[in-house]
């Protein structure tokens, strides 16, 4: 059965600072690996997909990467801003979507 | 492309009632949609997985005759709470899936249900 876990839980950084999330899952058998931002209340937000046949994606500010053997994905921030504040969860898309419980972000200006 | 919608986006409704949240894939066939629940500061739980004109597939721990899942056609699906209980009160979201080789799924906003 997949598990996806993430470090930290919470987490909070002044602005400007780069930062790392990290999400591991435990069935390396996955199709895709990806990153989704939450605002509270409000549904999710794709910010990048990872194939399972890549090794990372960038998008802006942000960049995945995806180690299938060692069961390991980061998501990197750059240049944070308070705008960033927000729970990011990660998911590991096999027949199903097995979410992490995700990390709750907050820039301090 | 690639939108997904969900009605209503939040309803309150009276312990005991019955309530019923669509979810639409706007501009794609959804072979596959899936109901996810969200409780406050928690993740997502998938709750079921629904395929075109097929029952539901769902997890374990969550009552198939308490939410009813129906995917009538390529574009909708509807979960409905019956029975609704103040423990039900959550926010629950849909996602689909086109299918043809995709495993990607695309997420509707949400529908925040409050039972009274």
């Amino acid at each position: 059965k997949q598990e996806v876990t993430q470090i930290p839980a919470a987490l909070s950084v002044p602005e400007g600072e780069n930062l790392v999330l990290n999400c591991s899952f435990t069935d390396s058998a996955i199709y895709n690996l990806q990153w989704f931002r939450q605002d509270p209340g409000k549904g999710l937000t794709s910010l990048l997909l990872i194939q399972s046949s890549q090794r990372e994606q960038t998008s802006g500010r942000l960049n995945a990467s995806l180690d299938k053997s060692s069961g390991r994905s980061t998501l990197y921030i750059a240049a944070s801003q308070p705008g960033d504040s927000a729970t990011y969860l990660c998911a590991a898309l096999d027949d199903k979507i097995i979410f992490g419980k995700g990390t709750r972000l907050h820039i301090l200006p | 492309g690639a939108v997904v919608s969900q009605h209503p986006s939040w309803v309150i409704c009276k312990s005991g009632t019955s309530v019923k949240i669509e979810c639409r894939s706007l501009d794609f066939q959804a072979t596959t949609m899936f109901w996810y629940r969200q409780f406050p500061k928690q993740s997502l739980m998938l709750m079921a997985t629904s395929n075109e004109g097929s029952k539901a597939t769902y997890e374990q721990g969550v009552e198939k005759d308490k939410f009813l899942i129906n995917h009538a056609s390529l574009t909708l699906s509807t979960l409905t709470v019956t029975s609704a209980h103040p423990e039900d009160s959550s926010f629950y979201i849909c996602s689909a899936r086109p299918g043809h080789g995709s495993y990607e799924q695309y997420f509707g906003p949400g529908t925040r249900l409050t039972v009274t």
